[in-house]
């Protein structure tokens, strides 16, 4: 199965920060790459397609970039609602699959 | 309103079989790929399985690959996975999610979610 590398897996951050998650592919998955965010207790919810398209509804403040093996979220002026667990997905091969997960805790 | 609803977990002894359903509602369920994805406690997303809209594609992590079998009614909104042989590694909470596009592929990003059903396989 293709893999997918997250880092990091946690990371401490204050409201009103910029921080940026990295994930790296196994092989070329083209652009075919989305971020999910999940809070406790919660299914994940879809944040960027596409590595870059903001899903309808999201903020603004984040935002997706990269193509190939290398992609990153980033997520502008940290909200208090935005600490959570993020994930990344690929979906170019079956079966899909997640990065480890990045914990984003409030310092 | 789009709605996926997971129903059919449990605790089942090792070795022995469950089927999960996940009921669609509120969108046409055959333009839609569909996949399965469990979250062990404390633990990161996997996905289990996917399926293309008419069934002609399917993908399983290596994982459960030839012990898990998933399928689709359209003509019932429904998504299925069969689960045989289970192990104390299954234990999760088991997801089904819908294909962002109309397109119908299995290879999509995930845009709606259930609230999952838990699987405990424990002697």
């Amino acid at each position: 199965d293709l893999q997918m590398t997250q880092t990091p897996s946690s990371l401490s951050a204050s409201v009103g920060d910029r921080v940026t998650i990295t994930c790296q592919a196994s092989q070329d998955i083209n652009k075919f790459l989305s971020w999910y965010q999940q809070r406790p207790g919660k299914p994940p919810n879809l944040l960027i397609y596409d590595a870059s398209i903001l899903e309808t509804g999201v903020p603004s403040r984040f935002s997706g970039r990269g193509s190939g093996t290398y992609f990153t979220l980033t997520i502008n002026s940290l909200q208090p609602e935005d600490f959570a667990t993020y994930y990344c997905q690929q979906y170019d091969d079956l079966p899909i699959t997640f990065g480890q997960g990045t914990r984003l805790e409030i310092k | 309103e789009v709605r996926l609803v997971e129903s059919g977990g449990g605790v089942v002894r090792p070795g022995g079989s469950l089927r999960l359903t996940c009921l669609a509602s509120g969108f046409t369920f055959d333009d839609y790929g569909m996949m399965w994805v469990r979250q062990a406690p404390g633990k990161g997303l996997e996905c289990v399985s996917g399926i293309n809209w008419k069934s002609a594609k399917t993908g399983y992590a290596d994982s459960v690959k030839g012990r898990f079998t998933i399928s689709r009614d359209n003509a019932k909104n429904s998504l299925y996975l069969e689960m045989n042989s289970l192990r104390a590694e299954d234990t999760a909470l088991y997801y089904c999610a819908r294909g962002r596009s109309t397109t119908g592929t299995a290879n999509d990003a995930f845009d709606i979610w259930g609230q999952g059903t838990w699987v405990t396989v424990s002697s």
